[in-house]
């Protein structure tokens, strides 16, 4: 059964830094990974979906990283700003079946 | 707007009750899901559909819970005799009929027993 663990679960950093979010999952067979972001109250904008047969794949300030063999995925968000403040998501999807993380709530302060 | 919609967003019910929640996928999208997320976690999956057929069924969904969908387009989610413990989001999300496609979540609905 697929575990999906996030590191760490809040992040308070000031605009402008750098940033990485982890991912750990503990069945290596996943058809892909995906990360999302969670503002209060609303569902689920996806940002980024890896293939299993990907190492990364990047969209604007984000770029995510896959590596099955250790079972970690890790989301970079460069520049950060005052509206990257969210809860960020990871997923893995095996067998019709996505599991979650319990996210990562970020705030960046201006 | 051609994303995936929910209705309603919220719904406040008694005890015992019973409610039902709809979800409109994207129209291309084969695949829909349910998720339940309570407060602080992430969401867990609860069913899967390929088209009309219910193809997954989580251990969560307990046998209050039903859900069906009749022509392969919209979804409902049933819960009968409703407790306080299936108070949390109620999200729905759709992709392309592929292993692994990319799912994409509605506005989810907000379910509240007292």
């Amino acid at each position: 059964k697929q575990e999906v663990t996030q590191i760490p679960a809040a992040l308070s950093v000031p605009e402008g830094e750098n940033l990485v979010l982890n991912c750990s999952f503990t069945d290596s067979a996943i058809y892909n990974l995906q990360w999302f972001r969670q503002d209060p109250g609303k569902g689920l904008t996806s940002l980024l979906l890896i293939q299993s047969s990907q190492r990364e794949q990047t969209s604007g300030r984000l770029n995510a990283s896959l590596d099955k063999s250790s079972g970690r995925s890790t989301l970079y968000i460069a520049a950060s700003q005052p509206g990257d403040s969210a809860t960020y998501l990871c997923a893995g999807y095996n067998n019709n079946d996505m599991r979650f993380g319990a996210g990562t709530r970020l705030t960046v302060k201006p | 707007d051609t994303g995936v919609s929910q209705d309603p967003r919220h719904k406040i019910t008694k005890r015992g009750q019973n409610v039902t929640f709809r979800c409109d996928p994207i129209s291309e999208h084969n695949r829909l899901y349910w998720y339940r997320q309570t407060l602080g976690q992430g969401p867990e999956f609860l069913t899967y559909f390929q088209n009309e057929a219910q193809l997954e069924k989580s251990r969560l969904l307990s046998d209050r819970f039903s859900a069906e969908r009749p022509k392969g387009s919209f979804s409902t989610l049933e819960i009968q005799r409703t407790e306080q413990g299936d108070s949390a989001m109620y999200l729905c999300a759709s992709s392309l009929d592929l292993a692994g496609g990319e799912q994409f979540f509605g506005p989810g609905t907000r379910l509240t027993v007292l």
